[in-house]
């Protein structure tokens, strides 16, 4: 049983750039959330995908946008790259089961992003 | 507004000793209080996990402690080894909402 797998690895852009980001779930999930990791820092949210539509979103500009897939895979883009947009982009997925109930969220490795 | 307050940010302790982390949230609506371990370069990997209606739940080496009306919880590593070294992460999430991570704990087990 595959978990969550995030491609790429690793990615340099420079400013300005465009970049997609990609996640499969683990086998069984269907909501898909997208989290970033400042260096030395815990996790912020993005936002999560369910249903192929953004269910919630946290405080991040539009640069932000993501796709969920009918195989609830997702993508995560950004555009108009910034400096500040350095961080490790983690992927996490679960399973939307009872309303109201919450459940675990596996996370993936990672794609660590660099703009330059 | 930071809803989840994570202490110590670094702790050091020797082999076999005992290392604790303590959490301490403010929203009420928290239902689900998840323990993640991050290795550098690595995705947080879940390791224990509670709810509000349990005090404690033991998992091998690692136990949490919930304490529903003073609003906090901590994660107690026995017999800590030094393949323990990651940083932690307490969360908290609401319903079908994001996790909310705190700051993170450095832990360092020396031989």
């Amino acid at each position: 049983d595959a978990g969550v797998t995030q491609s790429p690895t690793h990615l340099i852009k420079t400013r300005g750039q465009q970049v997609t980001l990609r996640c499969s779930p683990k086998s069984g999930h269907d909501t898909v959330s997208w989290y970033q990791q400042a260096l030395g820092q815990g996790p912020q949210f993005i936002f999560q995908y369910y249903e192929e539509e953004e269910r919630q979103r946290g405080n991040f500009p539009d640069r932000f946008s993501g796709h969920q897939f009918p195989n609830y895979s997702s993508e995560l883009n950004v555009n108009a790259l910034l400096l500040g947009d350095s961080a490790l982009y983690l992927c996490a997925s679960s399973f939307t089961q009872n309303l109201g109930v919450s459940n675990e969220q596996f996370f993936g490795p990672g794609t660590r992003l660099t703009v330059l | 507004q930071q809803q989840v307050k994570q202490s110590p940010q670094s702790l050091i302790v020797q082999k076999g000793g005992i290392s604790i982390i303590n959490c301490a949230y403010e929203n009420t609506a928290f239902d689900y209080f998840p323990w993640y371990q991050q290795f550098p370069g690595k995705g947080p990997a879940l390791l224990i996990a509670i709810r509000p209606d349990v005090s404690e739940k033991k998992e091998g080496r690692f136990t949490i402690s919930f304490n529903k009306s003073a609003k906090q919880f901590s994660l107690h590593i026995m017999d800590s080894q030094p393949g323990d070294s990651a940083t932690y992460f307490c969360a908290a999430i609401a319903g079908r909402r994001a996790l909310t991570f705190g700051s993170g704990t450095r832990l360092q087990v020396q031989p």
